[in-house]
């Protein structure tokens, strides 16, 4: 069955000190996708990244970067440099072949000044 | 461009009362549609999900059931509101595709007291 595990549950950090957002996931599916989608206090979720099972490369977007490792099942969010705005609860979610998107439990990130 | 409405934003309801909330997209045909809800806990249960007119899935046994009686409208229904019915409703639209991502609307709060 697919599952998708997000260990920390709440992380607190100081403006500027850099975070890693952990995920790990269980799936059979050969082909499957991954994603991470950010839920600030207003509560619409925000699509951030999708990375397909069969591309390793990791990707960097200006303060963010994902760590995909096929090796560990993991997909892995680092934050650069965090600011007060990056306060949220982020999710990690596993898509297989069928489309359904199951999700972590989240993170809540609290970036304080 | 492609959005996503649903409403009603907050909701109070008493139990055993009925529920409707809403949601319909523009700009794009055929979505998939969902239906998650977000209990306290934080996590994302999907509920319903949709692939056409007429077409629903339903993921858990409750209270509810989902209705989607145009391509571009999906609605959230039951006749008697319970206690544990309360929580973060949010409605999500996707191209179909394995990797597409889920795009939300802003969510319904529901309080059923």
């Amino acid at each position: 069955a697919q599952k998708v595990t997000q260990a920390q549950t709440e992380i607190s950090v100081v403006e500027k000190e850099d975070v890693t957002l952990d995920c790990v996931y269980e799936t059979r599916d050969t082909t499957y996708y991954l994603f991470w989608y950010k839920q600030p206090p207003s509560g619409e979720l925000v699509f951030l990244i999708r990375r397909n099972s069969f591309d390793e490369q990791n990707e960097i977007s200006g303060r963010y970067s994902w760590n995909f490792q096929k090796s560990t099942s993991s997909f892995n969010f680092t934050i650069t440099a965090s600011q007060v705005v990056d306060s949220a609860v982020y999710f990690c979610a596993l898509s297989e072949a069928r489309g359904k998107l199951i999700f972590g439990q989240g993170t809540e990130l609290s970036v304080k000044p | 461009s492609q959005t996503i409405h649903q409403w009603p934003a907050t909701l109070v309801q008493p139990v055993g009362s009925p529920l409707s909330l809403e949601c319909t997209v523009e700009g794009t045909s055929n979505p998939n549609l969902y239906w998650y809800r977000q209990a306290a806990g934080r996590g994302l249960q999907l509920l319903f999900y949709s692939v056409g007119i007429g077409q629903i899935s339903s993921e858990v046994p409750q209270n509810l059931s989902a209705s989607r009686p145009q391509d571009r409208q999906f609605i959230l229904s039951s006749k008697k509101l319970l206690l544990s019915d309360s929580g973060f409703y949010l409605c999500a639209w996707s191209g179909g595709a394995p990797n597409s991502p889920l795009h939300f609307g802003n969510g319904t709060r529901l309080t059923v007291t």
